[in-house]
């Protein structure tokens, strides 16, 4: 069964650092999306991403934040100089639009120190 | 502010009883809804979606919205203890692609053997 992939697993960074968040969405979906756990709190929506432009952003994503589509497969959220409180889990997510459903990666554990 | 609340729990039912998971939302503008699975860690998994009023069955899952009252809830019958999960409700805008999910803080559910 197609499943999103995201990569890595865990990232431990320094405050400061920038970190790339790779992500490989179900090949026929066009809908892409970032969300973020942090510990013990709801699941945030970030961005969504359609035809290689951003769809919608939440507040959360500030200038700090971007995505990309480098090539046809890969989708990647890039938080540029980190911050302790970007500590989360993020989940990637994408979706066929013909079934309206959105499909989860495993995520990614961002701890920054 | 587009809100999904939920009680957090843990709602605790024995093996075989039937557990019942509610979530209200704030915006009327809402059409879709799903109902994530998240076991401890972990990502959302997909259990069920409901667009229309009334009730969908799948298996040992209902679920069941109600516009009118901004109301949605999911049954489980026949529970076992690999039920025992965090229950995320999440609302939807409609039928487009640009489906931003607002989600609850999740039910925490343990079925004991």
């Amino acid at each position: 069964e197609p499943e999103v992939t995201q990569t890595p697993s865990h990232q431990v960074t320094q405050m400061g650092q920038e970190v790339i968040l790779r992500c490989v969405p179900i090949s026929n979906h066009l809908y892409f999306y970032w969300y973020r756990q942090i510990l013990g709190q709801k699941v945030e929506f970030l961005v969504s991403f359609y035809n290689n432009e951003i769809s919608e952003k939440s507040e959360i994503f500030d200038d700090q934040f971007s995505v990309e589509r480098p090539d046809g497969s890969n989708f990647t959220l890039k938080i540029r100089s980190t911050k302790l409180e970007d500590s989360a889990m993020y989940f990637c997510a994408s979706m066929e639009r013909a079934k309206n459903i959105q499909y989860f990666g495993a995520g990614t554990r961002l701890s920054v120190l | 502010q587009k809100e999904v609340e939920q009680n957090s729990g843990p709602l605790s039912v024995p093996e075989g009883a039937i557990a019942s998971l509610n979530c209200t939302y704030s915006d009327r503008g809402s059409q879709s809804f799903f109902w994530y699975r998240q076991y401890s860690g972990k990502s959302p998994e997909l259990i069920m979606f409901i667009y229309s009023n009334g009730d969908k069955e799948d298996g040992r899952f209902t679920a069941q919205l109600n516009k009118a009252s901004q109301y949605v809830s999911l049954l489980i019958r026949d529970s076992q203890p690999s039920d025992s999960a965090t229950y995320l409700c999440a609302a939807g805008p409609g039928n487009t692609g640009f489906q931003k999910l607002v989600f609850g803080t999740g039910t925490r559910l343990l079925v004991s053997p």
